[in-house]
């Protein structure tokens, strides 16, 4: 089983600034990594897909990079609505399908 | 509007079973593989189970391998998690979700069901 490791559990930031989340692999998953956005009370919602691909409708400051087994999520100017916490998961070696533990953004 | 909506979530004792449902509209539910993920109270995300498109092939969790079952109504855009001997760790919220089409990825999630047990 692939293990997802995120660093940091938690990053505190203010609007404006620029979030840059780490996800590490156990083993390569080449780029079939994906990010998700999780708000409280809410479903997850799909960010990036193959490490780099930005899903429907979501915003250019979101961008993906990374393969193998070291991965970035980078917001480039955080807004309010994007304090949440962050997912990301692989389906390189499935099953199963694999989550990190999370990356918790707050405001600072 | 891609929608999805679970339904059957309560409180249930440990070794009881409950049958969850996913309603979907919104997209041809025949083409696309389907998924379960739940979510303990505080914790993270916890794939439990995909069945493809036509329901031919299924795949499960260890943790759950063996207790619950996956399935799916094309006819009816309909699918289904039936829960057997249930244990308390398996109290979570229940989300079922849509692959991508090149699979793998989960591309719409449903609102969740809470499930509990609990004696």
């Amino acid at each position: 089983e692939i293990v997802l490791t995120q660093s940091p559990a938690t990053l505190s930031l203010s609007p404006g600034e620029r979030a840059t989340l780490s996800c590490r692999a156990s083993q390569s998953v080449s780029s079939f990594l994906a990010w998700y956005q999780q708000k409280p009370g809410q479903a997850p919602r799909l960010l990036i897909y193959d490490a780099s691909n930005r899903a429907t409708d979501i915003p250019a400051r979101f961008s993906g990079g990374g393969s193998g087994t070291d991965f970035t999520l980078t917001i480039s100017s955080l807004e309010p609505e994007d304090f949440a916490v962050y997912y990301c998961q692989q389906r390189r070696n499935w099953p199963p399908y694999t989550f990190g533990q999370g990356t918790k953004l707050e405001i600072k | 509007e891609v929608q999805l909506l679970e339904s059957g979530g309560g409180l249930i004792q440990p070794g009881g079973s409950l049958r969850l449902s996913c309603a979907a509209s919104g997209f041809t539910f025949s083409s696309y593989a389907m998924s379960w993920v739940r979510q303990a109270p505080g914790k993270g995300l916890e794939w439990l189970s995909t069945i493809s498109s036509s329901g031919n092939n299924t795949y499960y969790a260890d943790s759950v391998k063996g207790r619950f079952t996956i399935s799916r109504d094309n006819s009816k855009n309909t699918l289904y998690l039936q829960m057997n001997s249930l244990r308390v760790e398996d109290t979570a919220v229940y989300y079922c979700a849509k692959g991508t089409r090149k699979g793998g990825y989960l591309d719409y999630w449903g609102q969740g069901t809470l499930v509990t047990v609990s004696s």
